[in-house]
């Protein structure tokens, strides 16, 4: 079956610009998850979804990140007044059931996020 | 709060080799333990995980054991093929929270 996927794959703006990125789960998947990858480094979590309500999102770095989960499938992550600082992979996760033996986090390919 | 150390790489092997790829946690509680793999130009996948203490995770011809008394989750494998070069996370998920805490990643190389 089709896995999590993530548009734009790229995306270059210039600094203070709007950016939205987006997610669609894998169908069925309750749990959504928000990670930022930076060069050479490890994925950061950003926010945790559980259906359309944000359960965790104490990784979001400052109130210039928001993301939303409307229907309880796609998410967006929203990024206002971007700054060079922000240029990372986004990358994007879903889970059936987190928490149990069905609570495995499956990887969307990630948005390459570039400010200018 | 959670942290996950791993070893610096690259890690360059010759094929068949044995692979040790250090990981070592600190966290409160009781975590799970995870693997991720990163093969070139794909994404996050998971290789294996560990839900308690002395579990081991196996997967693919790679192996790792929860050690709660030296916080640690090493991976290893005992004869590595090229096909196996990748980056490799270490990570965790603390007692209670979903998401998931990555060490920097090891890049491992895989010689013919």
């Amino acid at each position: 079956g089709a896995g999590v996927s993530q548009t734009p794959s790229n995306k270059v703006t210039e600094k203070g610009k709007y950016v939205e990125l987006r997610c669609d789960p894998i169908s069925g998947h309750t749990a959504l998850y928000w990670y930022r990858q930076s060069l050479g480094q490890g994925p950061e979590f950003l926010i945790y979804f559980q259906g359309t309500g944000a359960a965790d999102d104490s990784g979001l770095p400052n109130d210039r990140f928001f993301a939303v989960r409307p229907e309880g499938s796609v998410s967006t992550l929203k990024i206002q007044r971007t700054e060079r600082g922000d240029s990372a992979v986004y990358l994007c996760a879903s889970s059936l059931r987190p928490g149990t033996g069905e609570g495995e986090q499956y990887f969307g390919p990630g948005t390459r996020l570039t400010v200018t | 709060g959670d942290s996950v150390t791993q070893m610096e790489g690259p890690v360059t092997l010759s094929e068949e080799a044995f692979l040790t790829i250090n990981c070592t946690y600190t966290a409160t509680g009781y975590p799970s333990l995870f693997w991720y793999v990163q093969y070139p130009g794909e994404g996050l996948q998971l290789l294996l995980k560990a839900t308690k203490a002395d579990d081991k995770g196996s997967n693919k011809g790679f192996e790792a054991t929860y050690r709660k008394e030296t916080t640690s989750f090493h991976l290893e494998k005992g004869s590595v093929q090229v096909s196996d070069s990748a980056v490799y996370f270490c990570a965790l998920s603390g007692a209670g929270r979903r998401a998931l805490t990555f060490g920097s990643g090891t890049r491992l190389q895989v010689q013919p």
